[in-house]
């Protein structure tokens, strides 16, 4: 059964700390993403990925990290650097292969600050 | 700058009651149009890719299309299981791989 998986589906923050938000697809895709959604916004992008081992800031990186060593995984960090961290985190991938272009979600995580 | 603007903001509709979605967008040069379905703390759902003017796709109750400065999402008689937040996004030709959402529409079909 292929597809994208998001864990956990809800992360609690506290002050200072470092959390790391997970995403794992079996797609075979080569391209990752990873997208903040605030409510009445688009989504953002944070952080996307090409191929493994490289990654490139998207709009709203600053206060957060990425690590692609592995094709099928690309998790992302969110640093104690990162002031307004509550949000839904959307992690998508793509096959950016024969003109494919089309990006698939998976089901998000919501991380809440206590 | 690239801008991606949705309308209505949100829309109320009783089943049966067709209706469109709009998604204005001004970019340097598009490479693709994305709709995409959201249903409440749920991922977005992939519906349609767009990539040029006159260009029409269908699934079920839905039809998009797109011209050279905008496309449409029709939902022809719609029932209450297409209440959702409707997504548009663009792919740049300068901008691999990253896409502009809108910040959509919400639909609510009521019985």
């Amino acid at each position: 059964d292929g597809g994208i998986t998001q864990s956990p589906k809800y992360l609690f923050r506290k002050e200072g700390q470092n959390v790391t938000l997970s995403c794992e697809q079996n797609l075979n895709h080569d391209a990752m993403y990873w997208y903040r959604q605030d409510p009445g916004q688009g989504l953002r992008l944070i952080y996307y990925s090409q191929i493994v081992n490289d990654f490139q800031k998207g709009d709203i990186a600053e206060g957060y990290s990425v690590s692609r060593e592995k094709k099928e995984s690309f998790p992302l960090t969110v640093t104690s650097a990162q002031k307004n961290p509550t949000a839904f985190y959307l992690c998508a991938s793509s096959p950016r292969q024969g003109g494919q272009e089309t990006q698939y979600f998976g089901p998000g995580t919501r991380l809440l600050v206590l | 700058e690239d801008q991606v603007t949705q309308s209505p903001e949100a829309l109320r509709l009783q089943e049966g009651e067709s209706s469109s979605l709009n998604c204005s967008y001004t970019v340097s040069g598009l490479r693709g149009l994305f709709w995409y379905r959201q249903d409440p703390g749920k991922g977005p759902e992939f519906l349609f890719t767009l990539y040029s003017a006159g260009e029409e796709k269908e699934k079920e109750r839905l039809k998009a299309t797109l011209t050279k400065k905008e496309s449409f999402l029709h939902i022809t008689a719609p029932k209450p299981e297409d209440s959702a937040t409707y997504l548009c996004a663009v792919e740049t030709t300068d901008s691999w791989g990253k896409l502009q959402f809108g910040a959509g529409t919400q639909v609510v079909v009521t019985p």
